[in-house]
């Protein structure tokens, strides 16, 4: 089955850029999109296909995918980007929808 | 506005059966594929089950198959989960969540704020 590999926690001070990888299998072929998740809430969509964002995140919110690394910025982090974030594909192949296991961004 | 809300989320006995729900508003229901994801205790998201806009072709997790039914009405904009042999590690909130119209790699760009299901003696 296809797996998603994300770092546990990413530690930024406000105002730096945050990096967030995620990592599979030719990951570049695939469609990537980001969740952010705050404590008690529902995830919400922050990056689709790879790099557009929906109406209403901000442009600081950025993506990339290229190879076996899909990678999600936020620049000029700010204490209310702090929350989980999530990359998700659908794998062709088996019919599967695959989440990695989420990264902690910690503002210092 | 679109939205979604589930409901049915209980505590219930190992090898237990629970249905879920969740209603759909402000948006074309049938247009969309429709999803339960989950998020146990501490843990990350898990993906459920899925059904076609008709409401065939459903898929499941291997985690939950043979157990779990997904299902829809959509005279009624509302989508079921019916879960049969609970397990323990079934504990987890359960979200609904839309994915579409155009394809199915499409971004789950609308999720319900989740209904927790506790299996536990």
């Amino acid at each position: 089955s296809y797996v998603l590999t994300q770092p546990p926690s990413v530690s930024v001070a406000p105002g730096q850029t945050a990096r967030i990888a995620c990592g599979g299998n030719n990951i570049g072929d695939k469609s990537v999109h980001w969740y952010q998740q705050k404590p008690g809430q529902a995830p919400m969509l922050v990056v689709y296909d790879d790099s557009d964002r929906p109406s209403g995140i901000p442009e600081r919110f950025s993506g990339s995918n290229s190879g076996n690394t899909a990678t999600l910025a936020i620049s000029r982090v700010e204490a209310a980007d702090e929350a989980d974030y999530y990359c998700q594909v659908w794998d062709s192949s088996s019919d599967v929808y695959v989440f990695g296991a989420g990264t902690k961004v910690t503002v210092l | 506005e679109a939205q979604l809300v589930e409901s049915g989320g209980d505590l219930v006995l190992p090898g237990g059966s629970l249905r879920l729900s969740c209603a759909a508003s402000g948006f074309t229901f049938t247009s969309y594929w429709m999803y339960w994801v989950r998020q146990g205790p501490g843990k990350g998201l898990e993906w459920v089950s899925r059904v076609h806009r008709d409401g065939n072709r459903p898929t499941y997790a291997d985690s939950v198959k043979g157990r779990f039914t997904i299902s829809r009405d959509n005279a009624k904009n509302t989508l079921y989960l019916q879960m049969n042999s609970l397990r323990v590690e079934d504990t987890a909130v359960y979200y609904c969540a839309r994915v579409g119209p155009a394809a199915l790699d499409d971004p789950f760009d609308l999720w319900g704020r989740g209904t927790m299901v506790t299996v536990s003696s």
